[in-house]
This record gives structure tokens, sequence and C-alpha cells, in this order.
């Protein structure tokens, strides 16, 4: 699976838009990227994965560059609660259901 | 539906002890991986189940083990603990493996090994 590369931390106030980038420079055709996040003390939770086109669900959207090198989850309107860490991750579908696991992004929502 | 349900939730151990933890897939499926976070490692895949059968493995030793049953259910057992396997375990199920789509984690197992 490719590497991804995230900074380490940010923060964002309470009800803007938090915008998390991911680096993936060696992303191959048909690996997709996930995005899951921790709460601290919780499983990791899925938030949404994408090939090439953006996506967008309930809890966030997700837009790939056109090169497919990188990726920003877009949280619209963040909350305490998404207080967690981030993770980004590269995936081939198909052959098994490993996720490989990066540092994340610890994302601070601040009142 | 249920979540992922793993036993039990805590656990405290002495070196050279062995521990095994169990982990109930949501119905229905079919996939169960555990993965083991510590601090300095992270999240770390362990092995991969499916359909009774070992479908991937991790870098970990031998002393890692892990079965599932015919209704999906799996168990991890780690024999001889060392204070180094004092970590949150967790796991993580899906309708088949390979899927496109998420994994559902538990809460995990946390392991202290004293």
């Amino acid at each position: 699976d490719a590497k991804t590369t995230q900074p380490p931390s940010m923060d964002c106030a309470e009800g803007r838009a938090a915008n998390l980038p991911c680096n993936h420079s060696t992303i191959s055709g048909n690996e997709y990227v996930y995005w899951y996040r921790q709460i601290h003390s919780q499983g990791p939770q899925y938030i949404i994965h994408g090939l090439k086109n953006n996506e967008t669900n309930e809890m966030a959207s997700l837009i790939i560059t056109e090169d497919r090198k990188s990726s920003t989850l877009i949280l619209p309107h963040a909350t305490l609660r998404d207080t967690a860490v981030y993770y980004c991750i590269v995936r081939l579908h198909g052959a098994n259901s490993k996720l490989t696991f990066g540092k994340g992004i610890t994302l601070s929502v601040r009142p | 539906k249920a979540g992922v349900t793993q036993t039990p939730r805590y656990l405290i151990k002495t070196r050279g002890q062995q521990v095994t933890l169990s982990c109930s897939p949501i119905s229905g499926h079919r996939s169960v991986s555990w993965y083991q976070q510590t601090p300095g490692q992270g999240l770390q895949f362990l092995f991969e189940y499916f359909s009774e059968t070992q479908r991937n493995k991790g870098n970990f030793p031998g002393r890692f083990s892990g079965r599932q049953f015919s209704n999906s259910r799996s168990e991890m057992n780690v024999s001889t603990l060392e204070l180094g396997d004092s970590a949150l375990y967790l796991c993580a199920s899906s309708v088949t493996t390979g899927a496109t789509g998420e994994l559902f984690f538990g809460e995990g197992s946390r392991l202290t090994v004293l």
C-alpha cells in the first residue's frame, strides 16, 4: 500500500470548516483513499473513501486532486466532538482488508 | 444492529502469562481483523481471518496467534507475555475480505502487562 504523509496537528475554531490535508504521491491507479478518525480511547471510525472523484457524505467531504497525489478531508462545520486523530490511508481493494495506519493528524477544535 | 463487541475491555496480566481476547463481529460480517495500538508504534495490523482461515498476517512474533470460528467470532491469543505487549487490541469486522467501504472497529481490549 502507498505511504501517506500528514502534518502532525492542526486546530480550528468550532463552527468553522476543518481542512485536513494528506499527501500520497506514490498512489497507484487502483488504490483508494480512505479516512478514519479515532476519538480518544475509542476504536477508529470510518469517515469516507474515494478513488478519483470528490465524495461527500453526512460526515465530511473528500477532495482528491486530479493527479491523485494528494487529498483533503473537509469537515464543514467542526464541533468539539470532532477533536480526534484523523488517519489518511491508501488501500487496495480486493486482496484483503488490511489497513496500514500512519501517525495521523491530531485535530483540535477550540471553542 | 449491534456493533463489534470485544471482551474483556480491560485486563491485567503478568510477564510470562498468556491471554485470550475475544471479538464478536457485526452480524453477517465474515471478515475479522486484529490490530495492536501502542503509543510508540501506533496502530499495527496483526492478522485477518475470513471463513475461519487466516488471510493475511502482520509482522508480529509467533507468540501472537488467532483463530476464527464458524459463527465468525474470533479470538486472539498472546503467549509468554512481555511488558511490551501492553497495548490496546482492536478488532475490526467487514462483510467480506477485501471489500470496498468501511471496516467497523470495536472499542478494544486494553491489556496491561506487569
